[in-house]
């Protein structure tokens, strides 16, 4: 275990569904993560957050909406998505923006 | 920005051979490359990772080496295990004291066998 758990492991929605993917770190560390691996595709950077504070966001469609209420969890809000937003979503922290990612086991998501 | 290639994209060894895994990077300035792991249902786990000051760096049975001339670094695995068998990321990113961003390879899927 790399002290970062996720939840749900699996969700399946439908394109008018809202859900949260939810990420915990027991790590004491400031910085989180929300990535999107898909198949034959290097894992995408999508939001960074450092002390509760966003400092990236990749260009992601704003049917994606994070949030951080404190350093030790991070969610990411879910509505009218689209079919090829099906993916791993892996979320990852690391002590400083500059230290080490330690990444959880992620959320299959399966958008019908 | 980075852009980062990985090769290759599957790789079958016996098992006790050695493994190794290319990976090319494009800014000059990145200077710190980190490996990772990942096995079937699960997220990527970092095994080994080494910084522009060095050439090389071992940790038992994986190795890590560095050219920053050519602008490339590689990953060696010698005698390889049926558990080594999973998918392998090469990332790249420049460190400036306050911010890095990671840019990853497209993976290679390593696959040892008895």
């Amino acid at each position: 275990e790399t002290g970062v758990t996720q939840t749900p492991r699996h969700l399946v929605m439908g394109m008018t569904n809202k859900k949260s993917l939810k990420c915990e770190q027991h790590l004491g560390h400031n910085a989180m993560y929300w990535y999107k691996q898909s198949a034959k595709k290097p894992l995408e950077l999508m939001f960074v957050y450092n002390f509760k504070e966003q400092t990236e966001n990749n260009s992601v469609p704003s049917r994606f909406s994070p949030e951080c209420p404190n350093s030790s969890h991070l969610f990411l809000h879910l509505h009218t998505l689209q079919p090829e937003d099906s993916a791993l979503y892996l979320c990852a922290s690391s002590r400083g923006l500059t230290d080490t990612q330690y990444f959880g086991p992620g959320t299959r998501l399966t958008v019908l | 920005g980075e852009n980062v290639e990985q090769h290759p994209s599957t790789l079958s060894v016996q098992e006790g051979d050695s493994a190794v895994i290319k990976c090319t990077y494009s800014d000059s300035a990145s200077n710190y490359f980190p490996w990772y792991k990942q096995e079937l249902g699960k997220g990527p786990q970092l095994i080994i990772d080494i910084r522009s000051n060095v050439g090389e760096k071992k940790d038992q049975r994986i190795a890590v080496t560095l050219n920053k001339t050519a602008k490339h670094f590689s990953l060696h695995i010698t005698e390889t295990q049926p558990e080594d068998s999973a998918v392998y990321f090469c990332a790249a990113s420049r460190n400036t004291g306050t911010a890095s961003k990671l840019t990853f390879g497209t993976g290679t899927r390593l696959q040892v066998t008895l």
